[in-house]
């Protein structure tokens, strides 16, 4: 069981907008601004889309922002494209022995 | 531009042991935070080890402690996972990657993965 709780799957129509949670404790989400999210296509590896909450690498669409408010971290993807449709995972700075954790990841379908 | 190819992947049978490597180039293992996160088939991300830059202090997630070792070579620029004592719960492609933050939690650069699979 991951440490990091995320729904299994989303889903979006071209162009609207989608929001991914990422639910942990004080130790991990709720305690730090130090939250990153990733998006994986099939056979893939993963890609850095944000980091420390709401920051985004150079070269990632400003379609991808981030938030969070208590233990809740959120990715939202918005004017959602069929490029998007792939994995997303969320992972924390933690303060357990593990020192990294991550979610166990959402599936987004776009239809 | 930052490369990292991961290498050693294959069949090994249960208790066996396996080497992978990550050749980088466009960064220096020595100065940076490297470390292996794994993903079993079908399934999510985990963090296996880190080697921290300059004297290269390592950290291993439980279940990997004791039975792998995370080394690099700096001549080579090459970072390395000895896995010992394989278990069929160690089968996942194992990405080797560059990480990052001020507490050392995200990850920035990812090779393309190597397939380890424990099986008899």
């Amino acid at each position: 069981q991951s440490a990091l709780t995320q729904p299994a799957s989303v889903s979006g129509s071209p162009g609207q907008s989608i929001t991914i949670s990422c639910t942990g404790t004080s130790s991990d989400v709720g305690g730090y601004n130090y939250v990153s999210w990733y998006q994986q296509h099939p056979g893939k590896a993963p890609k850095l889309m944000i980091y420390d909450v709401t920051n985004r690498p150079s070269g990632v669409s400003n379609r991808f922002s981030g938030s969070k408010s208590g233990n809740t971290a959120s990715l939202t993807i918005s004017g959602l494209q069929a490029e998007d449709e792939a994995d997303y995972y969320c992972n924390s700075y933690t303060t357990s022995t593990t020192l990294v954790v991550f979610g166990g990841g959402t599936k987004l379908t776009v239809v | 531009e930052v490369q990292l190819v991961e290498s050693g992947g294959g069949l090994v049978q249960p208790g066996g042991s396996l080497r992978l490597s990550c050749s980088a180039s466009g960064l220096n293992v020595s100065s940076n935070y490297m470390s292996w996160v794994r993903q079993a088939p079908g399934k999510g991300l985990e963090w296996v080890s880190v080697i921290y830059s300059g004297g290269g202090s390592t950290y291993y997630a439980d279940s990997v402690e004791g039975r792998f070792t995370v080394s690099r070579d700096d001549s080579k620029n090459t970072l390395y996972l000895q896995m010992n004592s394989l278990r069929a719960e160690d089968t996942a492609v194992y990405y080797c990657a560059r990480e990052r933050g001020t507490y050392l939690y995200y990850f920035d650069y990812w090779g393309q993965g190597t397939l380890v699979t424990v099986s008899s």
